[in-house]
């Protein structure tokens, strides 16, 4: 059965104190990893695919990284409007497409 | 943004009720899917489709069915709504290409069963 672990559950960093998430999973053939933002009372937005361990993308001040076991989001010098909750999920081979997310890292960045 | 909406935005019933969820698409995307939110439990998924009257279970699918008569729309239906069915309704599309698969999400459907 696929396994995703994310964390911390919940993470409060002062504005621009960097800091990293952590994605933990455990899957039979990594078809790709997602990274997710979600906002209070909206859907979720997406952030980065990522498909084999070594790959790296970057957006703005998100960093996304993977290896064959786990991925971090690294946050540098973060801002308040970095906070949200982000999710990361995974689908495996011969899933079809379906995502396996895990529970979500909220995270609160104080001016 | 992906053109995805849902209806309705949100909703009161009462246990025992039949209601249906409706998911609309512009983007001619072949896979649809309806997940639901819970604290504690993360994203869930309860039904999918991979095209026009094809689709299938998720993890969570007992007390709901769905139809796609359209490549459109995708509609989730509780037959008799329960109060643990209380939570937040997530659709989401996908073009299901082997590179591109990423699923893309609507804004969610908050639903209160009584």
């Amino acid at each position: 059965e696929d396994q995703v672990t994310q964390s911390p559950e919940a993470l409060r960093l002062q504005e621009g104190e960097s800091s990293s998430l952590n994605c933990s999973y455990t899957v039979s053939g990594l078809r790709g990893l997602f990274w997710y933002r979600q906002d209070p009372g909206k859907g979720p937005e997406f952030l980065f695919t990522l498909y084999s361990a070594g790959e790296e993308k970057e957006k703005e001040r998100l960093k996304a990284t993977l290896t064959k076991k786990e991925s971090f989001l690294h946050i540098t010098a973060p801002k308040p409007e970095d906070s949200a909750t982000y999710l990361c999920a995974v689908r495996a081979e011969g899933a079809n497409s379906k995502l396996t997310f895990g529970k979500g890292i909220t995270l609160s960045v104080r001016p | 943004d992906a053109g995805i909406t849902q209806s309705p935005r949100h909703k009161v019933t009462e246990t025992g009720t039949p209601v249906t969820l409706r998911c609309h698409q512009t983007e001619n995307h072949r896979y649809m899917y309806w997940y639901r939110q819970d604290p504690g439990h993360g994203l869930r998924l309860i039904h999918y489709s991979y095209g026009v009257k094809d689709t299938d279970k998720g993890e969570v699918s007992d007390g709901y069915s769905v139809s796609r008569s359209k490549t459109e729309d995708f509609l989730l239906t509780l037959e008799s709504a329960t109060s643990s069915q209380t939570s937040v309704y997530f659709c989401a599309i996908s073009d299901g290409r082997l590179v591109q698969e990423t699923q893309y999400f609507g804004p969610g459907t908050r639903l209160l069963v009584l």
